[in-house]
């Protein structure tokens, strides 16, 4: 069965530092999402994507983070300059279309920074 | 915006029904969605109600009303491996978007 994989599984890394998350999606999926949940707090929404560009981003994405589409299978999340308070599990999640409330989410990568 | 709102935690035997309520207040509505996430892991989709009314998925069924801005999640014949938290989400359209919103879970503790 198809699914999304995420790597890293974990990363830490210190203060200050760029991380790259990166994701696969389902193949023939069009909409993509990041989504993250500070450990025992609710899934919090990021950024959708489609079409090649950003659809919607919500108030926590603000300039330190950016998506991109580099090729026809990847799908990154970039964190410029990390912040202590963006130690959290980072979820990527996909979908064919619109109409239809199934994401289908990754594993996720824990970001732990220091 | 979009706020949603579900009880944080419930106890139950095996064997036992829960409901789990979600009550929630958006623009653009469009569905509501049930997701459940065992410790460490991914969330996993659990069902979706565009429409008023019931929907039965084997031991699980979702429930919405769109007048009262409400739904439910049903969990009958309760079994160990359905200790999780449970996530209700809003569907909303904003342009070509179709953001899921989540409530804070509900954290289901099944005992013996």
């Amino acid at each position: 069965e198809p699914e999304v994989t995420q790597t890293p599984s974990h990363q830490v890394t210190q203060m200050g530092q760029e991380v790259i998350l990166r994701c696969v999606p389902i193949s023939n999926h069009l909409y993509f999402y990041w989504y993250r949940q500070i450990l025992g707090q609710k899934v919090e929404f990021l950024v959708s994507f489609y079409n090649n560009e950003i659809s919607e981003k919500s108030e926590i994405f603000d300039d330190q983070f950016s998506v991109e589409r580099p090729d026809g299978s990847n799908f990154t999340l970039k964190i410029r300059s990390t912040k202590l308070e963006d130690s959290a599990m980072y979820f990527c999640a996909s979908t064919y279309g619109s109409n239809t409330g199934e994401l289908f989410f990754g594993e996720g990568s824990r970001l732990t920074v220091l | 915006g979009q706020s949603l709102e579900q009880p944080s935690e419930v106890t139950a035997v095996e064997g036992a029904i829960v409901q789990i309520n979600c009550t929630y207040q958006t623009s653009g509505f469009y569905g509501l969605s049930w997701y459940q996430q065992h410790d460490g892991g991914a969330p996993t989709f659990l069902s979706y109600n565009a429409l008023d009314g019931l929907e039965e998925t084997g031991r699980f069924s979702s429930f919405l009303s769109r007048s009262d801005s409400y739904g439910y999640l049903l969990l009958q014949e309760l079994q160990m491996k359905d200790s999780a938290s449970y996530f209700c989400a809003v569907r909303a359209i904003k342009a070509a978007g179709n953001k899921l919103t989540f409530g804070g879970g509900t954290r289901v503790l099944v005992k013996p």
